[in-house]
């Protein structure tokens, strides 16, 4: 069956530049999370979904962050102005309920900027 | 200092031997424990989940909770050269669905 999938896979930006990073769940996950990993780190908490609700953006670093999730499946995350402290790997997962144990994971957008 | 404190390695061992990995934590409300493998360019996997303390088996897996000296661990017995990998803990309170994750030990299994 589809896990989850985000594009593009590989993302090079200039500095300045806004970048739109898609995730596709599960079809069905209620949750969706989105997590910022720098190189050599694990995974931080960015912004979490329920639906098409965005119930914590506590982690998104700064105003330039932006997530959202329309109709409660497919969701976007996008940066504006981006910066040099930007570049890692976002990756995206998905739950059933809130409360789930595990989490599924995308295989994440490795983003560069220049 | 962070939450969660893990040895990002690499630590290399022989195919066939046993691996320990551990990481330690500060906050005592954790009540949740998980363990993920993250293959180069992929998402992280959920390994082993424990709730509170004890152990808990699963193969040639097996994860340890001691919640008096807030340190967790997983074995791997036999160890193969496909579980060569970076494992990351993660661990979340009760009431809160927010992971907080180690750094990730780079493991490596030499054939």
């Amino acid at each position: 069956g589809a896990g989850v999938s985000q594009s593009p896979r590989y993302k090079v930006a200039k500095r300045g530049q806004d970048v739109a990073l898609r995730c596709d769940p599960i079809s069905g996950h209620v949750s969706l999370f989105w997590y910022q990993q720098a190189l050599g780190q694990g995974p931080e908490f960015l912004t979490y979904f329920q639906n098409e609700a965005q119930l914590d953006k506590s982690g998104l670093p700064s105003d330039r962050f932006f997530a959202e999730r329309p109709e409660g499946s497919v969701s976007t995350l996008k940066i504006q102005r981006t910066q040099q402290e930007d570049s890692a790997v976002y990756l995206c997962a998905s739950s059933l309920v809130r409360s789930q144990k595990e989490q599924f994971f995308g295989p994440g957008t490795r983003l560069t900027v220049l | 200092q962070k939450e969660v404190e893990q040895d990002p390695g690499p630590l290399s061992v022989p195919e066939g031997a046993i691996v320990s990995l551990n990481c330690t934590y500060s906050n005592s409300a954790f009540q949740y424990f998980m363990w993920y493998r993250q293959y180069s360019r992929k998402g992280p996997e959920l390994l082993m989940y424990t709730y509170s303390s004890g152990n808990k088996e699963d193969g040639r897996f097996t994860a340890q909770v001691d919640k008096s000296s807030k340190y967790i661990s997983l074995f791997i017995r036999d160890s193969q050269p496909s579980d060569s990998a970076t494992y990351l803990c993660a661990m979340r309170e009760d009431s809160n669905y927010q992971l907080i994750w180690g750094a990730g030990t780079k493991l490596i299994i030499k054939p």
